[in-house]
């Protein structure tokens, strides 16, 4: 397993404005994705953090949106750009470690969009 | 129709039962098979993690996965308090993606 970290943990922001979330793993990872959790509901793919290059996207999300890094193999962010209360969910960061078949789970980012 | 079913609950047990959750599925293709507890307010942890049918026990945690039935489960023996929780099952091809299709959660109570 890997133990991974999320920043900020949550946040209340005010709508049109942006919010980066950070997540940092303690090992070398070989996948990492960003995942949402709307209220009430299951996890959804957002995309696939690609170190080094641009993130693979899946329907619904779009770079603009959701701009992602990952500079190196154990850190990525998320930005939620340009905020509405439709955006208010937790952001999750998974990871699937060098060797392994799973994802495992950082504790999340609970935004709340005002 | 959805790739991954299962029921929402909410599933309300006495402290002690045994406790079986579900999922059903529609792709046979799925080789990989999940289930995550999530406590409220948390990231969801991996409980059980089994490759292509059979069973894996770790525990009070018994998984089941019958892919002729595209069908799996989740075990819990002597249920307790602190096994109250939503329980996510996921799934996932075997290719290099590595992406999972999770099912929409059940929500188990455990009375004391």
């Amino acid at each position: 397993s890997a133990v991974i970290s999320q920043k900020p943990s949550r946040d209340i922001c005010q709508r049109g404005t942006s919010l980066t979330i950070q997540c940092q793993v303690d090992s070398q990872v070989t996948m990492m994705f960003w995942y949402r959790q709307q209220p009430g509901q299951s996890l959804t793919l957002i995309a696939t953090a690609n170190q080094g290059s641009e993130a693979t996207y899946e329907s619904g999300f779009v770079i603009d949106k959701f701009p992602i890094s990952r500079p190196n193999l154990t850190f990525s962010t998320l930005t939620v750009s340009n905020m509405s209360p439709e955006d208010s969910s937790i952001y999750l960061c998974s990871v699937v470690v060098a060797g392994g078949n799973t994802q495992y789970f950082g504790p999340g980012t609970r935004l709340t969009v005002l | 129709q959805k790739e991954v079913e299962q029921d929402p609950g909410p599933l309300s047990v006495p402290e002690g039962a045994i406790v079986s959750l579900n999922c059903t599925y529609s792709n046979s293709a799925f080789q990989y098979f999940m289930w995550y507890r999530q406590y409220s307010r948390k990231g969801p942890e991996l409980l059980m993690y089994t490759y292509s049918s059979g069973n894996k026990e770790d525990g009070r945690f018994t998984a089941q996965v019958d892919k002729s039935s595209k069908y799996i489960s989740l075990f819990i023996r002597d249920s307790q308090p602190s096994d109250s929780a939503t329980y996510l099952c996921a799934m996932r091809r075997q290719d290099s993606s590595y992406k999972l299709i999770f099912g929409s959660g059940t929500r188990l109570l455990v009375r004391p």
